[in-house]
């Protein structure tokens, strides 16, 4: 397997709900990003996993919560988001943080928060 | 830490004609500079990536060249056709930064039949 899959492909959510976002690799990677992207402008680093542990925090606010249960998952909870969140959230995957390695991206949760 | 800028934002060209996109970087440390490609509602795909040893490289149509002492690279693409119609990201990381992605703004691509 040589991707990186996500779920859900679209999402709508109120201001008052809590949502999960779900990205899966089965590649042996070790290092797992988010991105967050608004239309036309290239991905927004927000969260970096490494070895499972969280390495990086680009300064995201609290309403989005990283977890990584295991080497191969990565999760996004989304709570009271403001509609400014609305965006394509996308997932990705390299072997590890050597600067040199590809990062495998995918498809994305297009995100619409009412 | 790293700056990575991109020119030009928009590009047309006519479908058989060259396009060339420019990105250039800040940090004399960044080591890898990749490329990727986005169509309309679809994931960011690597198309060719460069690494700091070498000064160009070649996919078929495609082509990347680097210019460490000026820090620059660019994409070029040969004999364009509709469906490489995009947009077109560069990004460089290093080792200091963790294989961070600093992403340039873009180019949207748009081939003209």
């Amino acid at each position: 397997d040589t991707e990186v899959t996500q779920t859900p492909k679209h999402l709508v959510m109120g201001m008052t709900n809590k949502k999960s976002l779900k990205c899966e690799q089965h590649m042996g990677h070790r290092a797992m990003y988010w991105y967050k992207q608004k239309a036309k402008k290239p991905p927004e680093l927000m969260f970096v996993y490494s070895y499972e542990k969280l390495s990086i925090n680009e300064s995201v606010p609290s309403r989005f919560s990283p977890e990584c249960p295991n080497s191969s998952l990565l999760n996004l909870h989304l709570h009271a988001l403001q509609p400014e969140d609305s965006a394509l959230y996308l997932c990705a995957s390299s072997q590890d943080r050597v600067p040199t390695n590809e990062q495998f991206f995918g498809p994305g949760t297009r995100l619409t928060v009412l | 830490g790293e700056n990575v800028e991109q020119h030009p934002s928009t590009l047309s060209v006519q479908e058989g004609d060259s396009a060339v996109i420019k990105c250039t970087y800040s940090d004399s440390a960044s080591n890898y500079f990749p490329w990727y490609k986005q169509e309309l509602g679809k994931r960011p795909q690597l198309i060719i990536d460069i690494r700091s040893n070498v000064g160009e490289k070649k996919d078929q149509r495609i082509a990347v060249t680097l210019n460490k002492t000026a820090k620059h690279f660019s994409l070029h693409i040969t004999e364009t056709q509709p469906e490489d119609s995009a947009v077109y990201f560069c990004a460089a990381s290093s080792r200091l930064s963790g294989n961070q992605f600093y992403f340039g703004t873009g180019t949207s691509l748009t081939v003209i039949p």
